[in-house]
């Protein structure tokens, strides 16, 4: 069974910062990583999908993926109040990669 | 287009008694999930259908069962609810092009289901 694993925080940052978001995967052959933002009772929405190796960057939103070591990173650049929510790490869960994984996920708070 | 629906968007039951959540998408998606979220635990699926006719079992399928009932529709069924199936539901889409690299999947507004 594929494992995901992240920090539940809260991760307190000011605004303007640099968050650092991390995740890690038990499944060595995983190449596919989305992260997720939940605002407090709302669904989850996409922000960002990165496969296979390097750095993916979005705006403010940066993902970064190192295999060797098993771990996704997000890092959200100039910090807003607005991205305080809890951010969920999620891998394809089956080969037919149609059912994801979910980290417990992170709760970010950025005060102003 | 509306997106993925859910109703009923609160429920409170008694122990015994059986609902069924219902989940509609119009963006004409292959594949439908359902997920329960609790304090502390993230999203856990608990069944899902990579497409029209057939359905799989997820991590916590226990106490549930579903039905794809059409590309658009895809219910969930507790035939006799525990308390500990108290939770957040979550309904979710995704169109199924990756072959195996993955689908952005698309969830509903949730239904929060509370069982005395």
């Amino acid at each position: 069974q594929k494992e995901v694993e992240q920090n539940s925080g809260p991760l307190s940052v000011p605004e303007g910062a640099i968050a650092s978001l991390n995740c890690t995967y038990s499944d060595r052959g995983s190449q596919s990583f989305f992260w997720y933002r939940q605002y407090s009772g709302k669904s989850p929405e996409l922000i960002m999908f990165i496969y296979s190796n390097g750095d993916k960057e979005d705006g403010r939103f940066t993902a970064q993926l190192n295999k060797a070591s098993q771990y996704v990173s997000l890092l959200i650049r100039d910090s807003q109040p607005s991205d305080s929510a809890t951010y969920l790490c999620a891998v394809p869960g089956n080969q037919a990669g149609t059912a994801l994984i979910f980290g417990k996920g992170t709760t970010l708070s950025v005060s102003s | 287009n509306a997106g993925v629906t859910q109703t009923p968007k609160f429920q409170v039951l008694k122990t015994g008694q059986s609902m069924t959540l219902q989940c509609a998408q119009d963006m004409n998606h292959n594949s439908m999930y359902w997920y329960r979220q609790d304090p502390g635990m993230g999203l856990r699926l608990i069944y899902y259908s990579a497409s029209e006719g057939t359905t799989d079992k997820g991590e916590v399928p226990n106490g549930y069962n579903v039905s794809r009932l059409n590309k658009r529709e895809f219910s969930l069924r507790l035939e006799s609810a525990a308390p500990s199936q108290t939770s957040v539901y979550f309904c979710a889409s995704s169109e199924t092009l990756s072959k195996g690299r993955g689908d952005t999947q698309y969830f509903g507004p949730g239904t929060r289901l509370t069982v005395l």
